[in-house]
C-alpha cells in the first residue's frame, strides 16, 4: 500500500537545526519530495531525493533517505522564523508524472 | 519553471450550489492534476486531467461531482458539484513540468 507518515508538530529556538522526519512504505518509490506551504500560499517544492541517494545538501537543507527502513529526512540548518510553515513530505511510486502520495504535513514553529 | 494561477483564490459558497476553478499555466503541459486539501489534512489526488480525453479520478471522487475540463495544453477547470459543507478544502492545481509544480490553491467554503 501507499502511505507516508509524519509527525505533526515540531518547535525549535531561533538558530537550532530543525530535523523533520518522514516514513513511506512503497519501496518502489523513485522520487522523494519535501514541500513548504506557508500561511495561505500554495506548495512550494523545496527539494527532492533520487531514490538511490542517501543525502542531498542544498544550503541549508539537508535530506537524508535510509531506503532500508523507509525513512526520509530533512534537515533545515540555521532556522529562522521564515521557516514557519508545514511541511510535506511526498512520494512518487511510479516515477515520472504521476500522482504524488502525501504525508499529513508538520508543522514547524520557530521561537525566539 | 512552469507559473501556476488559479481563479477564484478564494470563495463562499451556499450547500447545493457549484463552483467551477479555473487552472491556467503559463506554459504547454501535458498533464494536468486537482487535488483537494481538506481543513488540517494533507493532500489528496481528486484526478488527472489530460488534454483530448476524459479525466481519471481516484478511488472515491466520481465525474457527476467533479467534472473537470481540459480544453488545451494550458488551461483546466475542476467544477465541484451540489457542494455540502464536507466539500470545504483547499483545491490545489498541478502540473508536471520536469518536476511537479502547484498553483497557489482556491479556498472554498461551504455554508
Amino acid at each position: 500500500g501507499e502511505d507516508v507518515e509524519q509527525s505533526l508538530f515540531l518547535s525549535v529556538r531561533e538558530g537550532d537545526s530543525s530535523v523533520i522526519n518522514c516514513t513511506y512504505t512503497d519501496s518502489s518509490s523513485t522520487y522523494l519530495y519535501w514541500y513548504k506551504q506557508e500561511p495561505g500560499a500554495g506548495l512550494q517544492l523545496l527539494t527532492y531525493i533520487f531514490s538511490n541517494m542517501d543525502m542531498k545538501q542544498d544550503q541549508r537543507l539537508t535530506v537524508l533517505l535510509n531506503k532500508k527502513d523507509k525513512h526520509l529526512s530533512l534537515r533545515i540548518a540555521d532556522t529562522q522564523t521564515g521557516d514557519s510553515a508545514i511541511y510535506f513530505c511526498a512520494e512518487n511510486p511510479s516515477g515520472g508524472y504521476n500522482k504524488l502520495i502525501f504525508g499529513a504535513g508538520t508543522r514547524l514553529a520557530v521561537h525566539p | 519553471s512552469a507559473v501556476i494561477s488559479q481563479k477564484p483564490s478564494r470563495d463562499i459558497c451556499q450547500r447545493g450550489t457549484s463552483l467551477t476553478i479555473q487552472c491556467q499555466v503559463d506554459s504547454q503541459v501535458t498533464m494536468m492534476f486537482w487535488y483537494r486539501q481538506q481543513p488540517g489534512q494533507s493532500l489528496t489526488l481528486i484526478a488527472t486531467a489530460n488534454q483530448g480525453s476524459e479525466a481519471t479520478y481516484e478511488s472515491g471522487f466520481v465525474i457527476d461531482k467533479f467534472p473537470i475540463s481540459r480544453p488545451n495544453l494550458t488551461f483546466s477547470t475542476l467544477t465541484v458539484s451540489n457542494m455540502s459543507p464536507e466539500d470545504s478544502s483547499i483545491y490545489l492545481c498541478s502540473v508536471w513540468s520536469r518536476e511537479q509544480f502547484f498553483g497557489p490553491g482556491t479556498r472554498l467554503t461551504v455554508l
